[in-house]
């Protein structure tokens, strides 16, 4: 069962271009992250939002989390190639971290 | 520290062989976890683990086993394989289940034919 479903699945966008990923969900997380993957390794964390109605900054990129704590987004401004990769979002709930099914991010120089 | 660390890095089994991919870390944490990674489907969860001697199944524990003897290891065992177990498997670790950062190896690139 997927509880996170991540949009859109794929996005290929010039340098320069802004862009906006959602996570969303009908389960209650009691956080939420985000997560980069390039090819070849495992995930790295780029954000854990706790709160609901957060918002984190992170240089370009902006993570909202959504009032009910069901969703969240994510917001690149003027990307750059090296933000090209798959992003992840991951839910926590018990004792399990749910993962999105993930956004492929190319940016085009 | 080495972080997490994951062998083999590559593996190409035949139908019903079984085999353990390894996985250690040495930052101390309690929980660790076994992931899949299947194009379009994120990761799903086979196996975690809240501590040494304790383990529980994910969303897709059918046809692996585990167990937590140490803090440090966490081998994931492929009893018979399939070629639905063709994946990319991924252990992780995080201080807390509960929100914590979770620390992920390199990855096992396994083709079953």
């Amino acid at each position: 069962t997927q509880l996170l479903e991540q949009s859109p699945q794929f996005l290929s966008i010039q340098e320069g271009e802004n862009l906006t990923v959602y996570c969303n969900s009908s389960s209650v997380f009691s956080s939420l992250q985000w997560y980069r993957q390039e090819p070849g390794e495992g995930p790295v964390l780029l954000v854990t939002v706790v709160t609901g109605g957060e918002v984190k900054k992170l240089k370009r990129l902006t993570f909202q989390f959504g009032d009910a704590r069901k969703d969240s987004s994510l917001h690149i401004t003027a990307a750059q190639p090296g933000d090209t990769g798959l992003y992840l979002c991951a839910g926590a709930g018990g004792n399990q971290f749910y993962f999105g099914t993930g956004t492929s991010l190319t940016v085009i120089p | 520290n080495a972080g997490v660390t994951q062998t083999p890095k590559f593996q190409v089994l035949k139908t019903g062989q079984s085999m353990t991919l390894q996985c250690a870390q040495d930052m101390n944490h309690e929980y660790m976890s076994w992931y899949r990674q299947d194009p379009g489907m994120g990761l799903r969860l086979i196996h975690y683990s809240v501590g040494a001697g304790i383990t529980d199944q994910g969303e897709v524990p059918n046809g692996y086993n585990v167990s937590r003897s140490t803090t440090e290891d966490f081998p994931l065992r492929l009893l018979s394989a399939a070629p639905s177990q063709t994946s990319v498997y991924f252990c992780a670790s995080s201080f807390s289940p509960r929100g914590g950062e979770q620390f992920f190896g390199p990855g096992t690139r396994l083709t079953v034919l």
